[in-house]
């Protein structure tokens, strides 16, 4: 069975700029979220899409703003960069929501300069 | 406002023994709690879980205690191998309560097993 696949593996941009990140979840799976992990402060929620809805959000500005198709892949979007948007963005997929175990693409490091 | 903690930034184990690694939460409405392992240039992987309603629960050579009263829950890892060496995150949800979820997640406890 395939694993979540996010691309591209690697990004840099500069500030100003807008990025868009692709993830595609595991056969079947409906609920796709979005996590930045940072040194700082470790693995942070972004937002859950649950058949093509924004079902949950987590605590980060309107910049970053996503979507779910109807085959369950989703992008993430950042839009006006900023210098500490720099991270990893993970996305991760399960069958039924973020009570359930969480299965993780490798992800899509950010830089920006 | 760190719901989640992971107060010990590393850990160095033997191999053979015991690793203990532990985790303190703030939030009285998380419900389900689940840990991760994070090898370098991957995504994190998906270990082991336990429900409010358990005290226990063990899978393997992993195991994961609950204790409610205190807020905390622990990872015991018997016997430590090698392999282990990664970065163990905890991290927190409410069950089914769509609209409202947060995964919360640790900051992490960097494991290593010393051969």
């Amino acid at each position: 069975k395939a694993g979540v696949t996010q691309t591209p593996r690697y990004l840099i941009k500069t500030r100003g700029q807008q990025v868009t990140l692709s993830c595609s979840p595991i056969s079947g799976h409906r609920s796709v979220s979005w996590y930045q992990q940072t040194p700082g402060q470790g693995l942070q929620f972004l937002f859950e899409y649950f058949s093509e809805t924004q079902r949950n959000k987590g605590n980060f500005p309107g910049r970053f703003s996503g979507r779910q198709f109807s085959n369950s892949r989703s992008e993430m979007n950042v839009s006006t960069l900023e210098l500490g948007d720099s991270a990893l963005y993970l996305c991760a997929s399960s069958l039924g929501g973020l009570y359930q175990p969480q299965h993780f693409g490798d992800g899509t490091r950010l830089s920006i300069l | 406002d760190q719901q989640v903690k992971q107060n010990s930034p590393s850990l160095s184990v033997q191999e053979g023994r015991i690793s203990i690694l532990n985790c303190d939460y703030t939030n009285s409405m998380f419900d389900y709690f689940l840990w991760y392992k994070k090898y370098p240039a991957e995504g994190p992987t998906f270990l082991i879980s336990i429900s409010s309603i358990k005290d226990k629960n063990e899978d393997g050579r992993f195991t994961v205690f609950l204790n409610k009263s205190a807020k905390h829950l622990s990872l015991h890892i018997v016997p430590s191998q090698p392999g282990d060496s990664a970065v163990y995150f905890c991290a927190a949800s409410v069950e089914a309560n769509f609209g409202n979820e947060k995964l919360t997640f640790g900051t992490g406890t960097r494991l290593t097993i010393i051969p």
